[in-house]
């Protein structure tokens, strides 16, 4: 079956350290990115990529950072720097002009 | 700047009622638009889509939107309300051409549905 995977499903982080929120998508969608949910607020854009080996910031991309060696795959760390971390986690991918599928999520919580 | 607006948080329905969640979007051209649903912990679910042509869209569901520029609106209408509706659902412009899941998002309206 196509589609996307997050993971770990829920995931916790004790303060001051990185963590790496994981997304694979077998979509062969060019196109990733990732948005953080919080109660109220709805979705905004984290960091988004287009291509392999390229990204672009969002809207809220401080004490965030992401890679994109494969086209598969589009890994979020959540660094220290981030002083309010616990949400909820999204990943997406698009091919170009199509819409975008979106993951189950990852529950990030600060402990 | 580029923003969405859904003014109701929280709408409750009887079930078999009908319904409409409101979306109002703000962007210099003409936007493409997106209606979302998520149930509790889980991903989003794309609901229908409008970029260009008859105003009225159909999507999945049994679910309908109607784009009207003139009110810069892209409201949800249901006919009949099911109880597996009871849902969040958030609208979204696109806010670069070509890459649809660069989006704005409304804040949301959760619905819930009384039996």
């Amino acid at each position: 079956d196509g589609g996307i995977t997050q993971s770990p499903k829920y995931l916790f982080r004790k303060e001051g350290q990185n963590v790496t929120l994981s997304c694979e998508q077998n979509l062969n969608h060019d196109a990733m990115y990732w948005y953080r949910q919080d109660p109220g607020q709805g979705l905004r854009l984290i960091y988004y990529s287009q291509i392999v080996n390229d990204f672009q910031k969002g809207d809220i991309a401080e004490g965030y950072s992401v890679s994109r060696e494969k086209k598969e795959s589009f890994p979020l760390t959540v660094t220290s720097a981030q002083k309010n971390p616990t949400a909820f986690y999204l990943c997406a991918s698009s091919a170009w002009n199509t819409e975008a599928f979106f993951g189950q999520g990852t529950r990030l919580t600060v402990v | 700047a580029q923003s969405v607006t859904q003014p109701d948080i929280h709408i409750t329905v009887s079930e078999g009622a009908s319904l409409e969640l409101r979306c109002n979007y703000s962007y210099g051209a003409t936007p493409y638009l997106f209606w979302y649903v998520q149930s509790p912990g889980q991903g989003l679910q794309l609901l229908l889509k409008y970029f260009s042509g008859d105003t009225l869209v159909q999507g999945i569901k049994g679910f309908e939107a109607e784009f009207k520029r003139s009110q810069s609106s892209f409201n949800l209408r249901k006919p009949s309300v099911h109880w597996s509706d009871a849902a969040e659902y958030f609208c979204a412009v696109g806010a670069l051409r070509g890459s649809q899941g660069n989006l704005i998002f409304g804040k949301g309206t959760k619905l819930s549905v009384k039996p």
